[in-house]
This record gives C-alpha cells, structure tokens and sequence, in this order.
C-alpha cells in the first residue's frame, strides 16, 4: 500500500516569508508526528497529532510554527516569519495507534531552504 | 527527559566484514529502542525494535540488536555488510506510556569499503 508522502519534496522560500508543509500519512492510521532534521543531527520531534487534536506539541520551537489535522488524516506544518534557521528537513510520521512501542513510519520529507 | 548518545559519527568497514553500531540511552525505565537507516534520497525506514522480551532483536537485512540493560545499550549488528548497507543509521528511544514523539541520536554514518 502507499506509504507516508509529504508535499513539495523542496521548498525554497525568502525570510520572512510564510510556508506550508503537508502531510498524508499512511490511510488508517491515527497517530502523526512532526519531526525536523537539521544537517548532520538527528530527527528533533515537533508535534505529535491522535486524531484530529494535538496531544503534545512541547517540541515547537515556538510560536512561528503550527501545525494543523482537521479531519485527523492529513496534516500541514505551517512556519510564519520563516528564519535562515528554519532551514532543515521535516519529516512527517504516522503510526497505527500511536505509543511509544507502535512502530512509525516516515514520508521521504520536504526540504526547506530560507534565504 | 530520555536522550540517546551514538558515540560514532562515521564507520568504515570492509565488504563482508562484520559491523557493531554503538547506542547508549538514558531513560528512567526500560524503554522502548529502534534502528533506523536513512539511505540517500530515502525516508527513515524501521530495522527493528525492542519493546519486552528476548533481548536479542532480529530484524531485516540481517541485522540484530542486543538490549543491556546493565549498560544502558543497544547495540546493532551485522555479520556480513555489503555495499548496499552504506547509509546513515539511528538510534531512537521512546518513552513508555507517553504520547512522545521519538528521540534520536545523531546518527552513525557508514561506509563501506571494497
């Protein structure tokens, strides 16, 4: 079956400008999570969503980003005021349940570039 | 908090030589522990996992994983690399009865020689 896809696959951007970056996580799976990958670091988690509500958000750097799954399937990652430092990989992930044991499986990532 | 150390940015091993990637975790229980490879171009894709039970984790593509707990570690494993095994791979832990996302390690980059 499809796997987690993630769309644009690139995107470059100007500071200051306003992003969106969307999701499709795996069809039937309730969990989503954000993660954004920086050069030669690992995933950093984001947000994790269970349905359509955001049960942990601790990893938002701050109040530039948000993120959004209204009808508990897909999900955009918005960035307000983006900042050269805002350029990274994020990684999107589902799960079947969620939980820390539940196996997630991960979109291929758009790459963000602010100039 | 739990955190994960992969003492070693990059490896070099031979074709058909065997492989031991290093994790340590630290976390206050017995957590929950995964292998992640990243290949170039591709997404993370799931080696194995350890949740309870034998601590010996088998996987794919011939890998295996020991959780010890004495030395927080889990430590993976490969008798035989071949080519196709040059790829960056992670060690993440997460957190039992959380709703936490995963946290990695910063990677181990390996490179196989002919």
């Amino acid at each position: 079956g499809a796997g987690v896809s993630q769309t644009p696959s690139n995107k470059v951007t100007e500071k200051g400008k306003y992003v969106e970056l969307r999701c499709d996580p795996i069809s039937g799976h309730t969990a989503l999570y954000w993660y954004r990958q920086s050069l030669g670091q690992g995933p950093e988690f984001l947000i994790y969503f269970q349905g359509t509500g955001a049960a942990d958000d601790s990893g938002l750097p701050n109040d530039r980003f948000f993120a959004v799954r209204p009808e508990g399937s897909v999900s955009t990652l918005k960035i307000q005021r983006t900042e050269r430092g805002d350029s990274a990989v994020y990684l999107c992930a589902s799960s079947l349940s969620g939980g820390g044991a539940d196996t997630q499986y991960f979109g291929p990532g758009t790459r963000l570039t602010v100039l | 908090a739990q955190s994960v150390t992969q003492p070693d940015i990059h490896i070099t091993v031979s074709e058909g030589a065997s492989l031991e990637l290093r994790c340590n975790y630290s976390y206050g229980a017995t957590p929950y522990l995964f292998w992640y490879v990243q290949s170039p171009g591709q997404g993370l894709q799931l080696l194995l996992k350890y949740f309870s039970g034998d601590t010996l984790v088998q996987g794919i593509k011939g890998f295996e994983a020991e959780f010890k707990r004495s030395q927080s570690s889990f430590n993976l494993r490969k008798p035989s690399v071949h080519w196709s095994d040059a790829a960056e791979y992670f060690c993440a832990v997460g957190a039992r009865g959380g709703a936490d996302g995963l946290t990695f390690g910063k990677g181990t980059h390996l490179i196989i020689q002919p």
